[in-house]
C-alpha cells in the first residue's frame, strides 16, 4: 500500500489561510469518509485536529476546517497564527482493515 | 482523561525481538468500542500504522508488518504490547500507541507521548 501524497511544504503569512492536500485514491481517501489530519510540533507526538474528512474534536480551534472531493481531501488552516507553524498528516482508511498514512507537510508561517 | 505511557527497551540489537508495552490510564482497555493502536516514524521521516487491535482481541495489521508483528492485550494491567521480531536499522524509530474509538477505519483520537528505540548493535 502506497502513503497518501502530501506536499513537503505550504507557508503563509499571519492572518492568511494556507490548504494542505492529500491525495490518494478510489481504494482510500475517494472510496470512504474515513479521513483524519493530525498537527505534530517538533518533538511531540500527533494531535488529532480533524476527522471523518470535516469534524473538529472538541477543542481544536474553529480556524482548522477539513474537505475532500474525489481522491483528494485537503485541511485548511485560517486565520494563521504562529502556533500553527507544525508538521501536518493526513490518514485515511484503505479498506480491508488497513490504515495508511500522507508523507506529511510542513506548514511555516511567514 | 485518556492517558497513554509507552515503555520499553530504547536500543534493541540487530535480529532480535523488539518489545514495547503502552499502559493506559483514566479507562479501560477493554471498554466496548476502544481499541488500540501502534504507529512509528523514523527518524525526519512520516507516520506509519503498525497495526490495531480491538478492546475483543481482535488484530488487524499494516500488510508489510503482518509477517514480524504481534499486539496482545493485559487486562490484569490495563496495557496492551507490541512485538516486532527480526529487527533491523530500518525498525529504527519512535514508537506511539493511540486508541481509536470505535474501529480499525477511525481516528487515533488519544496518543502516547511515543518512545524511541533504537536498533544496533
Amino acid at each position: 500500500q502506497s502513503a497518501l501524497t502530501q506536499p513537503p511544504s505550504a507557508s503563509g503569512s499571519p492572518g492568511q489561510s494556507v490548504t494542505i492536500s492529500c491525495t490518494g485514491s478510489s481504494g482510500d481517501v475517494g472510496g470512504y469518509n474515513y479521513v483524519s489530519w493530525y498537527q505534530q510540533h517538533p518533538g511531540k507526538a500527533p494531535k488529532l485536529m480533524i476527522y471523518e474528512v470535516s469534524k473538529r474534536p472538541s477543542g481544536v480551534p474553529d480556524r482548522f476546517s477539513g474537505s475532500k472531493s474525489g481522491n483528494t481531501a485537503s485541511l485548511t488552516v485560517s486565520g494563521l497564527q504562529a502556533e500553527d507553524e507544525a508538521d501536518y498528516y493526513c490518514s485515511s482508511y484503505a479498506g480491508r482493515n488497513n490504515v495508511i498514512f500522507g508523507g506529511g507537510t510542513e506548514v511555516t508561517v511567514l | 482523561q485518556l492517558q497513554l505511557q509507552e515503555s520499553g527497551p530504547g536500543l534493541v540489537k540487530p535480529s532480535e525481538t523488539l518489545s514495547l508495552s503502552c499502559s493506559v490510564s483514566g479507562g479501560s482497555i477493554s471498554s466496548s468500542g476502544s481499541n488500540w493502536g501502534w504507529i512509528r516514524q523514523p527518524p525526519g521521516k512520516g507516520l506509519e500504522w503498525i497495526g490495531t487491535i480491538y478492546y475483543s482481541g481482535s488484530t488487524f495489521y499494516n500488510p508489510s508488518l503482518k509477517s514480524r508483528v504481534i499486539i496482545f492485550l493485559d487486562t490484569s494491567k490495563n496495557q496492551f504490547s507490541l512485538r516486532l521480531s527480526s529487527v533491523t536499522a530500518a525498525d529504527t524509530a519512535v514508537y506511539y500507541c493511540a486508541r481509536q474509538p470505535t474501529s480499525v477505519a477511525r481516528e487515533f483520537d488519544y496518543w502516547g507521548q511515543g518512545t524511541l528505540v533504537t536498533v544496533s548493535s
